[in-house]
C-alpha cells in the first residue's frame, strides 16, 4: 500500500506570494491533517479534514486555509507569505479521529 | 488545554547503552498516546501507541513504552541503542487532535 505523498517536496517563494501544497493520503484513509514544523515552535497542528469537511482547526491566521476533495486528497494554501512561514509542512492521514496517523515526507517551504 | 512535555531537549548515549525518553501529559482523562520518530528531513514514523489495556506496550525497532496513569507519563525505553536510532523523538497525545511534545533529539556515540 502506497504511503502518504506530498508535493512538491521543496518550494521557494518570496514574501507576499501565495503557495499551494498537496497531499495524497493512503488509500482508504478519509482523514487528513496538516502540521507546521519549525525549530522554534515545534510541530503545530494546522487543521484536519474528514470527508471534505474541516473538522478541527489550530491557532493559525486566516492566511492558512485548506480543502479536501472527494477522493480524500487535500491541499493547503498559504496566502500573502511571510518570512515566518518558512517551515516543513507535514501532512498525515488516518482512517478516522484518534487513530494512528501516517505522515508524509513533508514539503519544505522557504520564504525569501 | 491538553499539553505534552518532554523535559529533555537533547540526550546523548553511547551505542549499546540503555535509553529512556520522558514524556508527561496534562489532561483530565487518559488520552490516546503515541511515540513517533523523525529522521533528519523526513516525516514522522510511528514507534508505538497506547489506547488501553496493558500499560507496557511494545513497538518497532525494539522500543517499548510504559503508561503510568498516576504520573501522567508515557516514557519510551530501549535496552540497547543502535547508532541508527539517532533521530528526534516526539511524544503525542490525542484528544480532539494530535498534540505533540517539543521533541527530544537523540545522539548516539560510537
Amino acid at each position: 500500500k502506497a504511503g502518504v505523498t506530498q508535493t512538491p517536496r521543496y518550494l521557494i517563494k518570496t514574501r507576499g506570494q501565495q503557495v499551494t501544497l498537496s497531499c495524497s493520503p493512503i488509500s482508504g484513509h478519509r482523514s487528513v491533517s496538516w502540521y507546521q514544523q519549525t525549530p522554534g515552535q515545534g510541530l503545530q497542528f494546522l487543521f484536519e479534514y474528514f470527508s471534505e469537511t474541516q473538522r478541527n482547526k489550530g491557532n493559525f491566521p486566516g492566511r492558512f486555509s485548506g480543502r479536501q476533495f472527494s477522493n480524500s486528497r487535500s491541499e493547503m494554501n498559504v496566502s500573502t507569505l511571510e518570512l515566518g512561514d518558512s517551515a516543513l509542512y507535514l501532512c498525515a492521514s488516518s482512517l478516522g479521529r484518534g487513530g494512528e496517523q501516517f505522515f508524509g515526507p513533508g514539503t519544505r517551504l522557504t520564504v525569501l | 488545554a491538553q499539553s505534552v512535555t518532554q523535559p529533555d531537549i537533547h540526550i546523548t548515549v553511547s551505542e549499546g547503552a540503555s535509553l529512556e525518553l520522558r514524556c508527561n501529559y496534562s489532561y483530565g482523562a487518559t488520552p490516546y498516546l503515541f511515540w513517533y520518530v523523525q529522521s533528519p528531513g523526513q516525516g514522522l514514523q510511528l514507534l508505538l501507541k497506547y489506547f488501553s489495556g496493558d500499560t507496557l506496550v511494545q513497538g518497532i525497532k525494539g522500543f517499548e513504552a510504559e503508561f503510568k496513569r498516576s504520573q501522567s507519563s508515557f516514557n519510551l525505553r530501549k535496552p540497547s541503542v543502535h547508532w541508527s536510532d539517532a533521530a528526534e523523538y516526539f511524544c503525542a497525545v490525542v484528544v480532539q487532535n494530535f498534540v505533540f511534545g517539543p521533541g527530544t533529539r537523540l545522539s548516539v556515540l560510537p
